[in-house]
């Protein structure tokens, strides 16, 4: 079965680089997520990784991805405080049913203090 | 514009009675989710849809029934057999052009009081 995991929370000072860890268990996994949660709102999409990349840049955010092991990380440089928010990794695997499945982790709470 | 929209925003149940979030959605998505968060938790999944008149239980999916009568609208019910509706509840839709990309609504409250 598919089954994600993350640490829960995570503290930075303003400018600095934020790691944010996420291991998967499902290999056939195709696409890998992550998504931003702000206090009572849905979720955005940061950015996502095809599973056959190792790594994604985009402007802030770079994301790894060790397929051996599992293993995604989001990092965000020069953190700010609106960088504050709840993270999700996200994996999307072929469901039973067939179709898209997508199973998310259970979310590292970043706090950015200054 | 394109979007997800759920309503209502907040929802207040008496125990024993059956509730419908509404998802609704014009982006011309054919695959679309219902999530349930709880406080400090992550995302469970209770239903998810690829087409018309077609869905798949997710890991929670106890308590709950939905439908796919039209594309752009996939509602949830939650019935009185939850035992514990209290919660945050998420829709999204996927988009499988350039990537498989899930898209999510802003969410909906449920208590039950």
């Amino acid at each position: 079965g598919e089954d994600v995991e993350q640490s829960l929370f995570l503290s930075v000072r303003e400018g600095d680089s934020s790691v944010i860890n996420c291991t998967y268990t499902d290999s056939s996994s195709t696409y890998l997520y992550w998504y931003k949660q702000e206090p009572g709102a849905g979720l955005q999409l940061l950015t996502y990784i095809f599973s056959n990349m190792d790594m994604k840049q985009d402007q802030r955010l770079t994301v790894l991805l060790n397929k051996k092991d599992k293993h995604l990380s989001l990092r965000i440089a020069d953190t700010q405080t609106g960088d504050s928010a709840i993270y999700f990794c996200a994996e999307s695997i072929m469901g039973t049913g067939g179709g898209n499945k997508l199973t998310f982790g259970t979310g590292t709470q970043l706090k950015v203090e200054l | 514009d394109g979007g997800i929209t759920q309503s209502p925003k907040y929802l207040f149940r008496k125990e024993g009675q059956n509730v419908t979030l509404s998802c609704e959605q014009n982006l011309n998505h054919d695959a679309m989710y219902w999530y349930r968060q709880d406080p400090g938790q992550g995302l469970r999944l209770i239903y998810y849809s690829q087409i018309v008149n077609d869905f798949q239980k997710g890991d929670i999916a106890e308590g709950y029934s939905v439908s796919r009568e039209k594309k752009e609208s996939f509602p949830l019910t939650v019935t009185s057999a939850q035992k514990n509706p209290t919660a945050f509840y998420l829709c999204a839709s996927l988009r499988t052009v350039s990537g498989n990309t899930i898209y999510f609504g802003e969410g909906s409250w449920l208590t039950v009081v």
